[in-house]
Order: C-alpha cells, then sequence, then structure tokens
C-alpha cells in the first residue's frame, strides 16, 4: 500500500530537549516536504526535498533542521526545541510533475512543555 | 503570506444539502488542488485542477476555476455526515515546486 509514514504521531517535551520526527514513503517520490499545521494559519511549509541531499527552506524555516540521504526517508530535526514549536506537523511526498497531488502522513502532535 | 483564503471558515448543513467552499489566491499558480482533512488526521486529495481547466468532476465533487479572479470553487452535491471535515486548497505555484494552502473551510454535516 502506497503510504506516507511518520513517527511518533505524539510526543510531549521539554524545551531544548532534540528530537526526530522521522518520516519514510514507498512511492519512490522524488519530492518531500515538512509542514506544520496551526490553528488559523493553515499548514505552511517548513523545508522541501527535491531529492537525496537536495534540500530547500520552506516559509517557516527557523529552527528546524532537515536531511536527505535515502530517497524514502525525510527525517525532520528540532535541535533545541521551544514551545513555539508545538504543533501538528506533517509530512510529505509527491513525484514532482507539475500536475500531481501531494500525498501525507497521518500527523506529529508536538507538545514542547 | 497566505496564498490562499478560503470562505466561508465554517459552514453547517443537512444532509442531503449542497456545499460550497470557495478559495482565493494572488499569484500565477500550475494547478489547484482541493483536500481534505478528518479531525487530527493527515490530508487527504480529493482533485486537482490545471490552470488551463475550467472546470472538474469527480464524483459528487464539482470543481471550478477562474484565474482571471484567481479564484475556485468546491461544490460537494447531496453531503452526507460521513463528509464532515476541514477542506482545505491549495496551489501550486508556477516555476515552484511546493504547495500553497489555505486557512481551510470546516464542514459539519448533521444528520
Amino acid at each position: 500500500e502506497a503510504q506516507v509514514t511518520q513517527n511518533p504521531r505524539y510526543l510531549i517535551t521539554v524545551t531544548g530537549k532534540k528530537l526526530t520526527v522521522t518520516c519514510s514513503q514507498n512511492m519512490n517520490h522524488e519530492y518531500m516536504s515538512w509542514y506544520r499545521q496551526d490553528p488559523g494559519l493553515g499548514l505552511r511549509q517548513i523545508y522541501y526535498s527535491m531529492n537525496v541531499e537536495v534540500t530547500d527552506k520552506g516559509d517557516v524555516p527557523e529552527g528546524y533542521k532537515v536531511s536527505r540521504k535515502e530517497k524514502r526517508n525525510f527525517p525532520l530535526i528540532l535541535e533545541s526545541p521551544s514551545p513555539n514549536q508545538t504543533s501538528l506537523y506533517f509530512c510529505a511526498s509527491w513525484t514532482g510533475s507539475g500536475n500531481q497531488p501531494q500525498h501525507f502522513g497521518d500527523g506529529t502532535r508536538l507538545s514542547i512543555l | 503570506s497566505q496564498q490562499g483564503e478560503e470562505d466561508p471558515q465554517a459552514l453547517s448543513i443537512q444532509e442531503g444539502e449542497n456545499a460550497t467552499m470557495n478559495c482565493s489566491y494572488k499569484t500565477s499558480i500550475n494547478n489547484l488542488q482541493w483536500y481534505r482533512q478528518n479531525s487530527g488526521r493527515g490530508l487527504v486529495h480529493l482533485i486537482l485542477i490545471r490552470s488551463n481547466e475550467r472546470e472538474k468532476h469527480s464524483g459528487r465533487l464539482r470543481v471550478t476555476l477562474d484565474t482571471s479572479k484567481k479564484s475556485s470553487s468546491l461544490l460537494i452535491t447531496a453531503s452526507r455526515a460521513a463528509d464532515t471535515a476541514s477542506y482545505f486548497c491549495a496551489t501550486a505555484l508556477t516555476g515552484f515546486q511546493k504547495l500553497v494552502f489555505g486557512t481551510g473551510t470546516r464542514l459539519l454535516v448533521s444528520p
């Protein structure tokens, strides 16, 4: 089954404790992206990747890092999380063709205390 | 800044009625896509309309696109309680490989 898998689904942690949210897709998609979703703001792109070792900033990259060492994986790293990063995070993948939809994971709800 | 703005923010209807949601955007696009999000879950792609298309159908969904007005609408006919969700429009910008999302419309369909 074609899918995008995120882990963990839920995480409560404390300020400053490094964390990584994993994302894996099994569709051999070139492109992957991270979004955060906040009430009243919709989804905003954090980072995206066009291929292995090729990443670029989205609209809200501050405080986040990403890496793309393998095509299927695109982890999101919060090196020193802060409470303003409490949010619902989504990973997505797509082919990169201009008229194809993105496929989303089920989301990761992060709470930074 | 947000590319897409949706209207209304919330919509409450009875089963069997039609639901119409509107989306406006600001810049040139490759395509416009509509997604559904059930509470606390991921986004599910519903329909994609290209910039050179004016109308598209998929089952009970009808999407229109007016590039001169930079607007789109999503019509769900004969709504069901299972259609209760948030609906987002997303624009694929010309020259960029990313989607920019609107703030969404929360649809409640009562039995």
